[in-house]
């Protein structure tokens, strides 16, 4: 049972424009969101993260958005640049995961956002 | 660079070998996770470590064990191999137990190839 869901397995948005990327869980116990950016052949790059008392936080061309009663999250990239072009991964803490530990992630499956020039 | 480092980048072996995947932490950092990232699983939780001691186990193989050293790198061990074990490894550090606020760093990863 996928924890934590996106469902969106890639998306294309043009230079400048706002690219959203979606993100759903189920656990209501995670309390602790994450946004990692991974290029090919690399390591998951932390990105910005949201803690379940805020709806909101944002850094620089980042926002990201919780809404804790739809458990949805959303990364918010305006404007978008060609250098965005990855695979986002959503991932969630909290809660009692595995052997008592809040701390290890549950990792979505990812979404592959292209900008095009 | 996320200051966590990984050795090696790439690993080639056989069926039935045994290896070993290091990792050493950011500076100040006490928990190291393991991760496995295979085709058609997403990134995988394995095990973590806080300070030396074992924390929390995912969907770890009973084949796989890891441990953490007193100077805080820590290596994971696949024994055993089989073909289905190809896949990326990352390797992750946090200062703190992990929970709120307690952001992972990840290593570049080594990729494992099974023949």
């Amino acid at each position: 049972d996928q924890q934590v869901k996106q469902n969106s397995p890639s998306l294309s948005v043009q230079e400048g424009r706002i690219s959203i990327l979606n993100c759903d869980y189920t656990n209501s116990m995670f309390d602790y969101f994450l946004w990692y950016k991974k290029y090919p052949a690399e390591g998951p790059t932390f990105l910005i993260s949201i803690s379940s008392i805020k709806d909101k936080n944002e850094d620089g061309r980042f926002t990201v958005f919780l809404n804790k009663s739809a458990k949805h999250l959303s990364l918010h990239i305006v404007p978008s640049q060609p250098g965005d072009s990855a695979v986002y991964f959503c991932a969630a803490s909290g809660g009692l995961n595995y052997g008592g530990s809040q701390g290890n992630l549950i990792f979505g499956k990812g979404t592959k956002l292209s900008v095009k020039p | 660079d996320s200051g966590v480092t990984q050795t090696p980048k790439h690993l080639i072996t056989a069926t039935g070998q045994r290896v070993t995947l290091r990792c050493s932490p950011r500076s100040g950092d006490l928990s190291v996770y393991w991760y496995q990232q295979s085709l058609d699983q997403g990134l995988q939780f394995l095990i973590q470590y806080y300070n030396g001691e074992e924390r929390a186990k995912g969907n770890i193989l009973e084949r796989f064990s890891a441990q953490q050293f007193p100077d805080l790198h820590s290596e994971l061990n696949l024994s055993s191999l089989e073909l289905g074990d190809s896949a990326l490894y990352f390797c992750a550090s946090s200062v703190w137990d992990g929970g709120l606020g307690d952001t992972q760093y990840f290593g570049p990863g080594t990729r494992l190839t099974v023949l």
